[in-house]
Parts: structure tokens; C-alpha cells; sequence
């Protein structure tokens, strides 16, 4: 049973424009979600997070929004940049921030 | 954060045999935690490791493939014993530096069984 879903493997964007990633999840006791972006031979590396009392938080370029009705949560990266590409993963937990359940990534390739 | 530093960061293993990995961090952490990554798939969490008492083991893992040890608040080790070709994955360590913190992981360790 996938718990966080990334429905989708792959997603290609042009330098400077909007970058979506999308992650939908089933349990109704998380209450802690995660971004993490993760380049080929390294861990991941933790980007933003947003807990369930909110329905958006921003840093920079990205902005993560919360959808808890619809169980939906969305990683927006405004403008995109080639040093963007990355797996992202989005995680969410309910008891430790570092017990994690993890989608299956998407994979981020922007265009210069 | 933390900097977290795990050996091996790759070993190729022969099936039957026993492979340690370590994980050393900067500096005393409240949580540790250990993941895998099957080819091609999620990370999944294997096991909390407790310092000083043995490891907490999600579904599916058990101590005696999985032994763990936490000795200190900066150390931790994952034994992949019996290895079979199926064990071949990434496998990450992570921490929680303090109480509702988030997760800062290890570069991982990438293990083949052939």
C-alpha cells in the first residue's frame, strides 16, 4: 500500500518557467510533509516542509502548498533553473520528523 | 544541521557474506534512522536506532538481517548479513538533529550482491 504517491516519474521545464511537482498521500494522521531533492550519488537533501495546520509555506524559489481535504500536496519552483534538476521526493510523517514515508520521486529536468 | 559521513560509500559483496556500514555524525543527535532504496524504487525506512537499546524495526525488516547497533549519540551501524542479490541497494543512514527537526541524510552507501 503506497501511502505517498508521485503519480508522475518525470517532468521537463524550461529555464525560467514554473515547475510543478505534485504529491498525494493517504493516511489522515501525517501531519508533517517534506520536499527532498536528490542528484545521483548523494543523499537526500532536504528542501521545504509544511505541517498540517498550514496550506502553504515559502522559501526563495519554492513555495510548497496543502491541500488536506484533498490530501494533496504540490512543490512549486518559480523560476526554474538547469541547477534545479534533481529526483524529488516528497515525504510525510506523523509521529518523528525523521520517520518518513516516501513517494517514488519525480524526476526534474529544466532546459537551459 | 548535521554532517553525516557513512562508509562504505559502495562495496561489491558476495552473496552469503555480511557487509557493516557506519554512520558517524558532527555531532549528538536525538534520532537516528536507517533507509534503503531498492533499485528503481521509494526510500523506505528500515529501523529507528536507539541509543542504547536495540533498534525499533518497521514491517518487513528484522533484527536478525538488519542487526543494528547505536552505541552513542554519533554513531550507528547497519549489518546486512546472509546478502542475497535481492539486498543489492542504496542504503542511507539519517538524523534528526534535534526534536522536530527535519531529517538530514547521509550520501549512502551503494551495495551490489552478486
Amino acid at each position: 500500500d503506497q501511502q505517498v504517491k508521485q503519480n508522475s516519474p518525470s517532468l521537463s521545464v524550461q529555464e525560467g518557467r514554473i515547475s510543478i511537482l505534485n504529491c498525494d498521500y493517504t493516511n489522515s494522521m501525517f501531519d508533517y510533509f517534506l520536499w527532498y531533492k536528490k542528484y545521483p550519488a548523494e543523499g537526500p537533501t532536504f528542501l521545504i516542509s509544511i505541517s498540517s495546520i498550514k496550506d502553504k509555506n515559502e522559501d526563495g524559489r519554492f513555495t510548497v502548498f496543502l491541500n488536506k481535504s484533498a490530501k494533496h500536496l504540490s512543490l512549486h519552483i518559480v523560476p526554474s533553473q538547469p541547477g534545479d534538476s534533481a529526483v524529488y521526493f516528497c515525504a510525510a510523517s506523523g509521529t518523528s520528523y525523521g520517520k518518513l514515508t516516501f513517494g517514488q520521486g519525480t524526476i526534474l529536468t529544466v532546459h537551459p | 544541521s548535521a554532517v553525516i559521513s557513512q562508509k562504505p560509500s559502495r562495496d561489491i559483496c558476495q552473496r552469503g557474506t555480511s557487509l557493516t556500514i557506519q554512520c558517524q555524525v558532527d555531532s549528538q543527535v536525538t534520532m537516528m534512522f536507517w533507509y534503503r532504496q531498492q533499485p528503481g524504487q521509494s526510500l523506505t525506512l528500515i529501523a529507528t536506532a536507539n541509543q542504547g537499546s536495540e533498534a525499533t524495526y518497521e514491517s518487513g525488516f528484522v533484527i536478525d538481517k538488519f542487526p543494528i547497533s547505536r552505541p552513542n549519540l554519533t554513531f550507528s551501524t547497519l549489518t546486512v548479513s546472509n546478502m542475497s542479490p535481492e539486498d543489492s541497494s542504496i542504503y542511507l543512514c539519517s538524523v534528526e538533529p534535534l526534536v522536530d527537526t527535519e531529517a538530514f541524510f547521509g550520501q549512502g552507501t551503494r551495495l551490489t550482491v552478486v
